[in-house]
């Protein structure tokens, strides 16, 4: 079946623009997690949807990043007034459940903020 | 502060040696504990998990074994193979929570 996909797979935008990123989740998949991986480094958590809950926003670095899930499928995950310091790649991942069942990530976004 | 470490943060050996990397935990309510490998360029991906109730895990060259007393787990990998060059993570539940928080990841590096 299909997996998580991410649209789009690149995006190069100028610093002070708004940006916004997809995800598609597995389809029946109540958990979806954002996340930020910089070069070389680890998986930073931004965000986390689970069914009808509010989301755990608990990860996000600032008010400019906000993200929504819309009939808890799809979610897009926006960064406004875009700094370089945002460049990294975004991850999505989505799971049957919460955190106690398998990860199943997207492909991510590369994002360059020139 | 960060309830998941990971060690080594690189890790070098020769085909066929073994790898172990470990992996400390803070909240003992924790109890589901991945894996994941990440080539490079590419998304992460579960190779192993274990639950709390069992202490270890096998699948072919790979392991994982847990102690819940120390609060840490451990992946094993026999018979290393050039194939097996990745960064991996460990991941635990965030405190109080079932968000997986992941370890800062270990860069393997096996040499032919």
């Amino acid at each position: 079946g299909a997996g998580v996909s991410q649209s789009p797979s690149n995006k190069v935008t100028e610093k002070g623009k708004d940006v916004e990123l997809r995800c598609d989740p597995i389809s029946g998949h109540t958990a979806l997690y954002w996340y930020r991986q910089s070069l070389g480094q680890g998986l930073e958590f931004l965000i986390y949807f689970q069914g009808n809950s509010a989301p755990d926003k608990s990860g996000l670095p600032s008010d400019r990043f906000s993200a929504e899930r819309t009939g808890g499928s799809v979610s897009t995950l926006t960064i406004q007034r875009t700094q370089q310091e945002d460049s990294a790649v975004y991850l999505c991942a989505s799971s049957l459940v919460e955190g106690r069942e398998t990860q199943y990530f997207g492909p991510g976004t590369r994002l360059l903020v020139l | 502060g960060e309830n998941v470490e990971q060690h080594p943060s690189t890790l070098s050996v020769q085909e066929g040696d073994s790898a172990v990397i470990k992996c400390t935990y803070s909240d003992s309510a924790s109890n589901y504990f991945p894996w994941y490998k990440q080539e490079l360029g590419k998304r992460p991906q579960l190779i192993i998990d274990i639950r709390s109730n069992v202490g270890e895990k096998k699948d072919q060259r790979i392991a994982v074994t847990l102690n819940k007393t120390a609060k840490h787990f451990s992946l094993h990998i026999t018979e290393t193979q050039p194939e097996d060059s990745a960064v991996y993570f460990c991941a635990a539940p965030k405190r109080g929570s079932y968000i997986p928080t992941f370890g800062r990841g270990t860069s393997l590096i096996v040499h032919p």
